[in-house]
């Protein structure tokens, strides 16, 4: 599968936890971007990175929130002390630049804060 | 923030009638998206149509865009059960620099198609 991966698929935590999520983008692709979905809501942009440099963050990604891309290559997500709004799916999608944003979306991490 | 807004919300038709979603957008874009997602899974992409383009088609899927009301439709014909999920439009407005890689995303209108 030569898609976008994410790991894992699902995650349970209880509130104060530290969680990590990995994105694996598709390889030739340079772009990376983490988007949040919640219930009912489209997804929100968090992050974006072009190769290892990470280009914009939104206000959404509090300080809590760290995202790295080490070697331009796959990308972790972090969030400390979570809490119950943070529930929601975390959805990582990759691009290649030329070709416009067609962006293509992995699987996506649903997380859930108890 | 969404600046897309998809309508209806839900749309219920059955198998082989035509299913029409409408987007509205509030700022100028650079293209517009539509992606699929069946329950809690990823977002599938369907297609892409720029700024300078008034419809596209792909397969059983035509999708008009009209700048000047900014607003876009996706029009699934001889729908099948298969296509029961939820439709997103996603704007890409482009960021600083001129770069794009920012997409907004509305709320979604959820399609079931009865067999």
């Amino acid at each position: 599968d030569t898609g976008v991966s994410q790991d894992p698929r699902h995650k349970i935590t209880k509130r104060g936890q530290n969680v990590t999520f990995r994105c694996d983008p598709i390889s030739e692709h340079n772009r990376l971007y983490w988007y949040r979905q919640t219930l009912g809501q489209g997804p929100e942009f968090l992050t974006y990175f072009q190769n290892e440099a990470q280009l914009e963050k939104s206000r959404l990604l509090s300080d809590r929130f760290s995202a790295e891309r080490p070697k331009g290559s796959f990308s972790t997500l972090e969030i400390q002390r979570t809490e119950q709004g943070d529930s929601a799916m975390y959805l990582c999608a990759s691009s290649f630049d030329l070709v416009g944003l067609e962006a293509f979306f992995g699987q996506g991490t649903r997380l859930t804060v108890v | 923030s969404q600046q897309g807004e998809e309508d209806p919300q839900a749309l219920s038709i059955q198998e082989g009638e035509n299913a029409t979603m409408n987007c509205s957008y509030k700022t100028s874009i650079n293209n517009l998206q539509w992606y699929r997602q069946n329950s809690g899974r990823g977002l599938v992409h369907l297609i892409l149509i720029r700024s300078n383009e008034r419809e596209k088609h792909s397969g059983r899927l035509r999708v008009t865009l009209d700048t000047s009301k900014k607003s876009s439709s996706l029009l699934i014909t001889a729908s099948r059960a298969a296509d029961t999920a939820s439709y997103f439009c996603a704007t890409d407005a482009g960021g600083s620099g001129g770069s794009n890689y920012k997409l907004t995303f509305g709320k979604g209108t959820l399609l079931t198609v009865n067999p």
